[in-house]
């Protein structure tokens, strides 16, 4: 079974400084999306990037990148000149891309990022 | 595009009480739907996916008959809480997938209290 790791529980930025939460996952498919998600005290899930994992290129959203290491399995997601409105969770997400695997979205247990004016 | 409503916002019931929520694609048709099960401060915990027109699959150590789901349309699908218990209080969230698309769009989930 696929396992996704956020070992970082909280996280601070200042304002307009940048910061980078990290993700593992474990897996032994070869094609699977990554996902990062926010979710802002209203608890609605924001979809913030994607990543397709034969892809090579690094995802990249306005101020919202992420690096995307296959080999090692890692997943971070960088956020440049942040802004108080980025103060939420974050929670990576997997899912598998096999022709007839799973739908599910597997989560790690999320990062809270407050950001200080 | 693809917007995904829940109804109720948020609900408070009796203990023994049954309550339905519901879960609407607004803009498109929703072949697979998913229920998840956030506790405060924790991550999301799937319960059950569905597909429009067939049974639910659980997830291990849901119980089906507590927490039934129809997939009755494809727009269309609902969680009932049976006989709730305070602890089943929590925040249920819900998603739902295009035909051969990878991405889930999430409902702005549904607050239970049950006194």
């Amino acid at each position: 079974a696929q396992t996704v790791t956020q070992s970082q529980p909280e996280m601070s930025v200042q304002e307009a400084e940048t910061v980078t939460l990290s993700c593992t996952y474990d897996t032994s498919e070869s094609d699977y999306y990554l996902f990062w998600y926010k979710q802002p005290p209203s608890r609605q899930m924001i979809l913030v990037i994607r990543q397709e994992a034969y892809k090579q290129q690094n995802a990249t959203e306005n101020r919202f990148s992420v690096n995307f290491q296959k080999a090692a399995k890692s997943f971070s997601l960088k956020i440049s000149d942040s802004q108080l409105g980025d103060a939420a969770m974050y929670f990576c997400a997997y899912r598998s891309a096999n022709q007839g695997g799973s739908e599910k979205l597997v989560f790690g247990k999320g990062t809270k990022l407050t950001v200080n004016p | 595009g693809a917007v995904v409503s829940q109804h109720p916002s948020w609900v408070i019931c009796k203990s023994g009480t049954s309550v339905k929520i519901e879960c609407r694609s607004l803009d498109f048709q929703a072949t697979t739907m998913f229920w998840y099960r956030q506790f405060p401060k924790q991550s999301l915990m799937l319960m059950a996916t569905s597909n429009e027109g067939s049974k639910a699959t659980y997830e291990q150590g849901v119980e089906k008959d507590k927490f039934l789901i129809n997939h009755a349309s494809l727009t269309l699908s609902t969680l009932t809480v049976t006989s709730a218990h305070p602890e089943d209080s929590s925040f249920y969230i819900c998603s739902a997938s295009r035909q051969a698309s990878y991405e889930q769009y999430f409902g702005p989930g549904t607050r239970l209290t049950v006194t």
